[in-house]
């Protein structure tokens, strides 16, 4: 399964929102999907997990949606600490498939 | 709560071997299928090889098959992968994660925990 971003780079400003996009190249199983915010030097952070969960401790505006083979994965309003790659992940069965990344920059 | 703790990274030459180890804490780890996930310096995410709960099943990535070997202790809630025949490209670094696969009664986790990582250098 092929996990396709877009767009590579996402250029906004503090207080937009931003608007991420994940296709897999088949139907996956929504409830193994998730979206992971990374900062350079750092761990990848799960954000979003069963499409649309958010995980302990993730403020409320990342969010995530979608079903099938389209999953989008929003920021309300950008923090300035929200500035990162961000990838998606289809964890339902191995091997696990990441996407290429989203650069989210100002 | 989950912690993975990985180590056993380091600065190795083209063809060396090495033996990573992810200790699992937090959770029933011998219940739970584990995970290998690498991250080249400045690329992204990938997948490297899986292990089931029992070790019975385990699969690897085109790019490490018939050069790593992935393992577990169960009694000592550790995951190991071997690293043989390293190559400038196998440069990157290396986590473990749970997977979503649960063989016991057990079953707490609601979606993949990672560790921090240990980092593999090949450099001649």
């Amino acid at each position: 399964i092929v996990l396709t971003q877009s767009p590579g780079t996402l250029s906004l400003s503090p207080g937009e929102r931003a608007t991420l996009s994940c296709r897999t190249s088949q139907d996956v199983n929504s409830v193994f999907f998730g979206w992971y915010q990374q900062k350079p030097g750092q761990t990848p952070r799960l954000l979003i997990y069963g499409a649309s969960k958010r995980a302990a401790g993730i403020p409320d505006r990342f969010s995530g949606r979608g079903s099938g083979a389209d999953f989008t994965f929003s920021i309300s309003r950008l923090e300035p600490e929200d500035f990162a790659v961000y990838y998606c992940h289809y964890y339902g069965r191995s091997p696990w498939t990441f996407g290429q990344g989203t650069k989210v920059e100002i | 709560q989950v912690q993975l703790v990985e180590s056993g990274g380091g600065v190795v030459q083209p063809g060396m071997s090495l033996r990573l180890s992810c200790v699992a804490s937090g959770f029933p780890f011998s219940s739970y299928t584990m995970h290998w996930v690498r991250q080249a310096p400045g690329k992204g995410l990938e997948w490297v090889a899986v292990m089931s709960y029992n070790a019975i099943n385990y699969y690897y990535a085109d790019s490490v098959k018939g050069r790593f070997n992935v393992s577990r202790d169960n009694s000592r809630n550790t995951l190991f992968l071997e690293l043989r025949s390293l190559r400038l490209e196998d440069t990157a670094v290396y986590y473990c994660a749970t997977g979503r696969e649960c063989g016991g009664d057990d079953c707490p986790l609601l979606h993949p925990n990672w560790g921090q990582g240990t980092t593999v250098t090949v450099s001649s």
